[in-house]
């Protein structure tokens, strides 16, 4: 059973500290796509990716955040430093270009900063 | 201190009840629309979608509407179960460029199914 893998599941870290969310993308897929939700703004956009190139991340704060593919099984979103404004939770999702249009979520970092 | 939030509209039915949740998107060049149901703690599942030339589109108990005259696009579950109760998206999928691909949600509706 293929599944988008995400780590970890939960982080809680002080203002200032860098996180990293890690993120495992389902074999033979290649688009990942990095999103954030709260109950402020829903589910947002940040960063996509396709054959590891990224394609669009006007979505995510530059000053802060920066995401990539170092390889084909692993994505990375790094903050930092982190800010309370940041907390939310985090998904990854994976899906294959073309005619396809399912993009397979994982469970989700939730992020609490302090 | 009180925390303002998105008040995302509801929906409570019987079970058993046919449940149909709307969605205004704003695109007219989206080429692909699409459903995802988001239960507690999980990431959002795609459940259907369908393709900007088309009406309708149906699977398992469920029916995705599309009128491009007014940009609405609606889902039908059919017998809703209790399983059924989750927050449910509406999405647009870009047409082409560096938009291809590129999903963009609805706020969402609060689905609640009562045995």
């Amino acid at each position: 059973d293929a599944r988008v893998t995400q780590t970890p599941r939960d982080k809680v870290t002080e203002m200032g500290q860098e996180v990293t969310m890690r993120c495992q993308p389902i074999l033979g897929h290649n688009t990942v796509f990095w999103y954030r939700q709260t109950m402020m703004q829903g589910l947002e956009l940040l960063a996509y990716f396709r054959n590891r190139a990224p394609l669009d991340d006007s979505g995510m704060p530059k000053d802060r955040f920066s995401a990539e593919m170092p390889d084909a099984t692993l994505a990375t979103l790094k903050i930092q430093p982190s800010e309370p404004r940041d907390s939310a939770v985090y998904f990854c999702a994976s899906g294959a270009s073309g005619s396809k249009n399912e993009q397979f979520f994982g469970p989700g970092t939730r992020l609490t900063v302090l | 201190g009180e925390s303002v939030g998105l008040h995302l509209p509801t929906l409570s039915v019987q079970e058993g009840d046919n449940s149909i949740i709307n969605c205004a998107y704003s695109n007219s060049a989206s080429d692909y629309f699409i459903w995802y149901k988001q239960e507690s703690g999980k990431g959002p599942q795609f459940i259907i979608d369908i393709r900007s030339n088309m009406d309708k589109r149906q699977g398992q108990r469920v029916t995705v509407l599309l009128n491009k005259t007014v940009k609405h696009l609606s889902l039908q579950i059919a017998a809703t179960q209790p399983g059924d109760s989750a927050v449910y998206f509406c999405a647009e999928k870009g047409a082409g460029g560096t938009s291809y691909g590129k999903l963009t949600f609805g706020q969402g509706t609060i689905l609640t199914v009562h045995p």
